[in-house]
């Protein structure tokens, strides 16, 4: 069974500390692994897509990375408007359509 | 500008009641989503079209229902809403297996 597990669940910051989240994952086949941001209240909203061990990608102060096991969002220097949950979710071969979640990692940046 | 666009955002219904979700998208996407989401914990997913085909998670209750009547509109019908069916319920599109893209969600409030 496919399984998604991010670390840590919530996670404090002060503004400019650099930090890493991780998503453990465990599929068969990985077709591609995604990030998102999610707001409270509102629907997640897209990142990243990585499809490959090595690949990384960036945007802003975020960058994703891949391994054979893992995922690993890192945020350097963060601003309070970093502060959000973010999911993670793969999107195994076999698995037509469908993507399975992580419950996500609750970000929050204070001054 | 947004382009999957969720109605109503907020949405009280009583026990039993029926109810009618709605989700319409600008992208011209084939393949459309619904996810139920509670509070901390990742989106699940209930079923998605792929283009006019219909596919039902296993352990979906058939309380849930959905009707595509064309590419751009989605509706999610919850046939005798339950205490237990209060919960932000997401619409997602995406092209084939790309990256899904996500409305602001309906919150469901069953009285």
């Amino acid at each position: 069974e496919d399984q998604v597990t991010q670390s840590p669940e919530a996670l404090r910051l002060q503004e400019g500390e650099s930090s890493s989240l991780n998503c453990s994952y465990t599929v068969s086949g990985l077709r591609g692994l995604f990030w998102y941001r999610q707001d409270p209240g509102k629907g997640p909203e897209f990142l990243f897509t990585l499809y490959s061990a090595g690949e990384e990608k960036e945007k802003e102060r975020l960058k994703a990375t891949l391994t054979k096991k893992e995922s690993f969002l890192h945020i350097t220097a963060p601003k309070p408007e970093d502060s959000a949950t973010y999911l993670c979710a793969v999107h195994p071969t076999g698995g037509g359509n469908k993507l399975t979640f992580g419950t996500g990692t609750q970000l929050k940046v204070e001054l | 500008d947004a382009m999957v666009i969720q109605n109503p955002r907020y949405q009280v219904t009583q026990f039993g009641k029926p109810v009618t979700l709605s989700c319409s998208q600008t992208l011209n996407h084939n393949v459309m989503y619904w996810y139920q989401q509670k509070s901390s914990q990742a989106p699940k997913l209930l079923f998605h079209y792929y283009d006019k085909d219909f596919n039902n998670e296993a352990d979906t209750p058939d309380n849930f229902q959905s009707r595509r009547p064309n590419t751009s509109f989605c509706f999610l019908d919850i046939r005798s809403p339950g205490l237990g069916d209060a919960a932000m319920y997401l619409c997602a599109t995406s092209e084939n297996r790309q990256p899904q893209h996500f409305g602001d969600g309906t919150r469901l409030s069953i009285l």
